[in-house]
């Protein structure tokens, strides 16, 4: 299957500091990338999708000047958490989709970054 | 809206018992239906999934049908293995471009030798 790979698996970082999060369509190319952040016991809590060469969509009461989310190309995105703080502690799972379809089509996911705000 | 609601766990099981994890949906128009699962340490997997109604997704001795009457789509598995215990997460697709799978709160299942 499709494989799509995250890159910090984990960072810790102080209160303040912007951290960036890498993900990565490794054997295709993901025309819609989604970001989700997943909560200790919750579900996975859809933050924003996007889409290559244009602006992210944002959920409703996600902050888009602090998850700053870039689709340069048909096989990265980054998420970068600016001013992190305590509360932004969290594991953050990026999902990549390929190709044209809308229905049925199948979403592969990362293996998610653990993030840590001192 | 679009939602979906899968029984709270944990489940905790003996290896070889029959497992069922209930999930239901609301959802306007016509969706896709997945099973995802999780193990420790892991990113998300699918698991099987069915696009219409009546469909029947089936991988590693899992099983789930989708029923439109009853809005559900439980997953079963006939005899669990300790290799099985994971997070299993329910999510639907609304089959509509651009639109993001919506995901149940998940069903941690613990399976004991």
């Amino acid at each position: 299957g499709a494989v799509v790979s995250q890159h910090p698996s984990r960072v810790i970082c102080k209160s303040g500091t912007s951290v960036k999060i890498e993900c990565r369509s490794l054997d295709f190319q993901a025309t819609t990338m989604f970001w989700y952040r997943q909560f200790p016991k919750k579900s996975l809590m859809l933050m924003a999708t996007s889409n290559e060469g244009s602006k992210a969509t944002y959920e409703q009461g996600v902050e888009k000047d602090k998850f700053l989310i870039n689709h340069a190309s048909l096989t990265l995105s980054t998420l970068t958490v600016t001013s992190a703080h305590p509360e932004d502690s969290s594991f953050y799972i990026c999902s990549a989709r390929g190709g044209g379809t809308s229905g049925g089509g199948e979403q592969f996911f990362g293996p998610g970054t653990r993030l840590t705000v001192l | 809206g679009n939602s979906v609601t899968q029984m709270e766990g944990p489940v905790t099981l003996s290896e070889e018992a029959f497992l069922t994890i209930n999930c239901t949906y609301t959802a306007t128009g016509y969706p896709s239906l997945f099973w995802y699962v999780q193990y420790p340490g892991e990113g998300l997997q699918l698991l099987l999934k069915a696009t219409k109604a009546d469909d029947k997704g089936s991988n590693k001795g899992f099983e789930a049908t989708y029923r439109k009457e009853t809005t559900s789509f439980h997953l079963e598995k006939g005899s669990v293995q300790v290799s099985d215990s994971a997070v299993y997460f329910c999510a639907l697709h609304p089959n509509q471009a651009g639109t993001a799978l919506i995901f149940g709160k998940g069903t941690t299942l613990s399976v004991s030798s």
